[in-house]
């Protein structure tokens, strides 16, 4: 299949660790963020969301995290397990505009 | 229910040759996208539409590219004339809504090699 995230910056992490991947955006307008995993040879899937009005939101073993003052973003994964390796994208978009911004993308990788 | 789904998932094909990529969206999805990825890097915007008319195409790299939808279902994406560095993948994605609080859905995507 692809070789996704060829040239990405790499997290290794050993499994049953944390996991903090991080995403700086660009845009201070943007009011709704998303965090996609691409695992090689697939399209990007969706894992969590967060509005701009909001500084935190859980869900199962993932949690995100948004800065806007810095305009940052971050998505915490809780044990992390050999099937989360994959390429992780951050994506942003404002309520005015219908195109989705994706961030370069970070390579994770789950040492057994 | 079913995903987005595209077609081919791969295709190979000579430089100068024309190609056409096929995306049917969820069903019920009234917006449709069309991204490319490089090897090894992000996703590139080419294109949007919202039922089957488009209003942003200024994503699209070159008039060799062009793409279509029939009402509220299937895109297709044609390439003219393929070059060297059109070889990416060629993602297709849905969702409920163009902006803010609507995820989009993707697909596998279309691997397309020009030799």
């Amino acid at each position: 299949g692809e070789n996704v995230g060829l040239h990405l910056p790499t997290l290794s992490v050993q499994e049953g660790d944390n996991s903090i991947i991080n995403c700086a955006y660009s845009n201070s307008a943007s009011d709704y963020f998303i965090w996609y995993k691409q695992e090689s040879g697939k399209g990007p899937q969706f894992i969590i969301d967060i509005r701009s009005n909001m500084d935190k939101r859980q869900g199962q073993r993932v949690t995100v995290l948004l800065n806007k003052t810095v305009k940052h973003l971050s998505l915490q994964i809780a044990a992390t397990q050999p099937g989360d390796s994959a390429v992780y994208f951050c994506a942003e978009i404002s309520d005015s505009s219908y195109k989705l911004i994706f961030g370069s993308g970070t390579r994770l990788l789950v040492r057994p | 229910g079913a995903g987005v789904s595209q077609s081919p998932s791969n295709k190979v094909t000579e430089k100068g040759k024309d190609v056409e990529l096929r995306c049917d969206p969820i069903s019920g999805h009234t917006a449709l996208y069309w991204y490319r990825q490089r090897l090894g890097q992000g996703l590139e915007f080419l294109i949007y539409f919202q039922g089957n008319s488009a209003p942003d195409k200024s994503g699209l790299p070159s008039d060799r590219f062009s793409a279509e939808r029939t009402g509220e279902s299937v895109s297709t994406l044609t390439i003219q004339r393929t070059q060297q560095e059109d070889s990416a993948v060629y993602l297709c994605a849905s969702s409920r809504r163009p902006s803010g609080n609507s995820p989009l859905h993707f697909g596998n995507g279309t691997r397309l090699t020009v030799t």
